[in-house]
């Protein structure tokens, strides 16, 4: 089971904004960096934001990341229909010393 | 530029050994974690363990440990994901990524290798 809890799906129409929640239900990882990963169909995943709010080279500003307590979110706005994907959050268990990933969300751009 | 390359698709069966590889270039090999995480069919990223290259230090996922070993070779800048006797419930994707840790504490995986397809079928 997972400790970080996302939306199986969320959807919205091209143009629009959609936001991702990432619930944290452990206090070990809540005081950690979330970051987001976009994983297009059949590729391999990669890197949207890091440090819970920080966007690498090249990507674009559309997307951006937020943490506020035990619950960061991911927002994309401007969607397109290049962005349909599955989204993954991930965080560090300090505690266990491991890696944890949110379930992950099936964006689809109707 | 930074790139991780992963050893092709391997089709395999139950009880055989394998293991599979991911090569980096374009960084310091020594001064990045590289962790292994498995992708089975139509599921999330599971995270499997990391290896410090430079040390050889590695930690696992307690739903990996005992199962598979990680393990690098510095000299050719080569991390390695190894099982002693597969099951068909290891058909999975398996992706290297290098994983950004400091300080007791990792914080992002900002490069991923294409991914090695595993099968595991008699």
């Amino acid at each position: 089971q997972s400790v970080l809890t996302q939306p199986p799906s969320v959807s919205a129409a091209p143009g629009q904004k959609v936001t991702i929640s990432c619930s944290v239900s452990s206090s070990n990882i809540g005081n950690n960096f979330v970051s987001w990963y976009r994983q297009l169909p059949g590729t391999a995943p990669k890197l949207l934001i890091y440090e819970n709010n920080k966007r690498p080279s090249g990507i674009p500003d559309r997307f951006s990341g937020s943490k506020s307590g035990t619950s960061a979110t991911l927002g994309i706005t401007g969607l397109q229909t290049g962005d349909e994907a599955d989204y993954y959050c991930g965080t560090w268990d300090s505690s266990l010393n491991l890696w944890v990933f949110g379930g992950g969300t099936k964006l689809t751009v109707l | 530029e930074v790139q991780l390359v992963q050893s092709g698709a391997e089709v395999k069966k139950p009880g055989e050994s394998l293991r599979i590889s991911c090569k980096g270039s374009g960084y310091s090999f020594t001064s990045y974690w590289i962790s292994w995480v498995r992708q089975m069919p139509g599921k999330g990223l599971e995270w499997m363990g990391r290896i410090d290259p430079s040390d050889s230090y590695t930690n696992y996922s307690p739903s990996f440990q005992g199962h598979v070993t990680i393990s690098a070779d510095k000299s050719i800048s080569t991390a390695y994901l190894e099982w002693s006797s597969l099951k068909a419930s290891d058909t999975a994707m398996y992706y290297c990524a290098r994983l950004y840790c400091s300080g007791g504490r990792c914080y992002e995986f900002d490069y991923w290798g294409q991914g090695t397809l595993v099968t595991v079928s008699s």
